[in-house]
């Protein structure tokens, strides 16, 4: 079936950097954007990004300059490298799939089970 | 502070039915199509509806979602207790060149 598996949070300081994963199966993973969504403790939802499917970007203004986001065809897996952590990124962080397949302004579906990044000294 | 505007919280008893209003501009909401998500506690995010108005497979009929102008809402009728849960909306916003989520509207079955 269609999965997405993020991983690689957890607890980290203040300016040091962290590399996630989304690990993609179930469907051809280069046909599709993918999109991270970040959620604060007991917050709402956040767009952090996407790729898209043949590699365009776009970012959340709070992120730019900070966090990138690329992918890795031949292993269906997406990544969101982010750099100088600050408290405020504390979040779960999901990955999605976006559709309709090929397009990148459309609906997520499904999404990740999230990863925890904490960000404290 | 979300773009898109939602009510922090709805309620009605088993049976009833519950709106959920989402507000927002013609940057979003007004030039693009809304797509709703349901958020269980301590689960991920699902597709509740997309493009305004239509259901994935799986998705009760019960629900429902609707558009007009620069807002969006949806709709739970016959509510039963496995709709307690966060309601999210979301769309494009043109100015911003990104998604924007509604700030969450948390259902209560009393």
């Amino acid at each position: 079936q269609v999965q997405l598996v993020e991983s690689g949070g957890g607890v980290v300081q203040p300016g040091t950097s962290l590399r996630l994963s989304c690990a993609a199966s179930g469907f051809i993973f280069n046909n599709y954007a993918i999109h991270w969504v970040r959620q604060a403790p007991g917050k709402g939802l956040e767009w952090v990004g996407l790729i898209s499917h043949d590699g365009r970007k776009k970012y959340v203004d709070s992120v730019k300059g900070r966090f990138t986001i690329s992918r890795d065809n031949s292993k269906n897996t997406l990544f969101l490298q982010i750099s100088g952590l600050r408290v405020e990124d504390t979040a779960v962080y999901y990955c999605a799939r976006a559709l309709p397949r090929m397009t990148t302004v459309g609906w997520f579906d499904p999404w990740g089970q999230g990863t925890l990044v904490t960000v404290s000294s | 502070q979300s773009v898109l505007t939602q009510p922090p919280s709805a309620s009605g008893t088993p049976g009833q039915r519950v709106t959920i209003s989402c507000s927002g501009g013609r940057s979003n909401i007004g030039t693009n199509t809304v797509d709703w998500y349901k958020q269980l506690p301590g689960t991920a995010p699902k597709l509740l509806i997309y493009s305004n108005i239509h259901r994935p497979s799986g998705v009760p009929d019960r629900f429902s979602g609707s558009k007009s102008a620069t807002s969006a809402s949806l709709a739970i009728s016959g509510l039963q207790s496995e709709d307690e849960a966060d309601y999210y909306c979301a769309a494009w916003d043109d100015t911003l060149n990104g998604f924007v989520f509604g700030s969450g509207t948390k259902v209560t079955v009393l």
